[in-house]
């Protein structure tokens, strides 16, 4: 079975300043699709980014990229400029076929004015 | 375009009753999945509707079941609850299904078993 594997249940980050999230995952396939998702106080879940796993090149969304090491299965997301909007819950997903999204545990992400 | 709604948004229920959640789809959009998060468990998939077939199943017990309508709206059922289904339950919708799409999520059902 897939699994995905956040490993900061908690993280902190001063306004303005660089954060990383961290994710792992496991899959035998070499083509899948990964996810990080939002989720503020709201509950709201709210996509941030997707790579696709046959794209080489990093994913970039304004403020937000990540770090797909394929090889390592690793597919983690750099927060640039942080803001106090970005206070929430994170989390990364994987996708393989089908429409069933694997999630991770989440991070809980606080910044701080 | 209006996005993925989910009615009611809050829920009481007692043990041993029945509940049933219902999601309605971004316009055009033609496949519905269901989730579960609760703080132990995190979230959990649990089916997955198109074309009103079922076509995709997580590991949950017969009490969950769904169905959805040929206008894509989608419904969850949970029978004789228990404490532990206690949980907010999401639903998300998609295009057609495939994996290469992105599935956007509703508010949720905050579900609380007494």
């Amino acid at each position: 079975a897939q699994t995905v594997t956040q490993s900061q249940p908690e993280m902190s980050v001063q306004e303005a300043e660089t954060v990383t999230l961290s994710c792992t995952y496991d899959t035998s396939e070499n083509n899948y699709y990964l996810f990080w998702y939002k989720q503020p106080p709201s509950r709201q879940m709210i996509l941030v980014i997707r790579q696709e796993a046959y794209k080489q090149q990093n994913a970039t969304e304004n403020r937000f990229s990540v770090n797909f090491q394929k090889a390592a299965k690793s597919f983690s997301l750099k927060i640039s400029d942080s803001q106090l909007g970005d206070t929430a819950m994170y989390f990364c997903a994987f996708m393989e076929y089908g429409n069933k999204l694997v999630f991770g545990a989440g991070t809980i992400l606080r910044v701080k004015s | 375009k209006a996005g993925v709604t989910q009615t009611p948004r809050y829920l009481i229920k007692t043990r041993g009753q029945q509940v049933t959640l219902s999601c309605s789809p971004i316009s055009g959009h033609r496949s519905v999945s269901w989730y579960q998060q609760t703080p132990g468990q995190g979230l959990q998939f649990l089916f997955e509707y198109f074309s009103e077939t079922q076509r995709n199943k997580g590991n949950f017990p017969g009490r969950f079941s769904g169905r959805q309508f040929s206008n894509s709206r989608s419904e969850m059922n949970v029978s004789t609850l228990e404490l532990g289904d206690s949980a907010l339950y999401l639903c998300a919708s998609s295009l057609a299904g495939v994996a290469a799409e992105t599935q956007y999520f509703g508010p949720g059902t905050r579900l609380l078993v007494l």
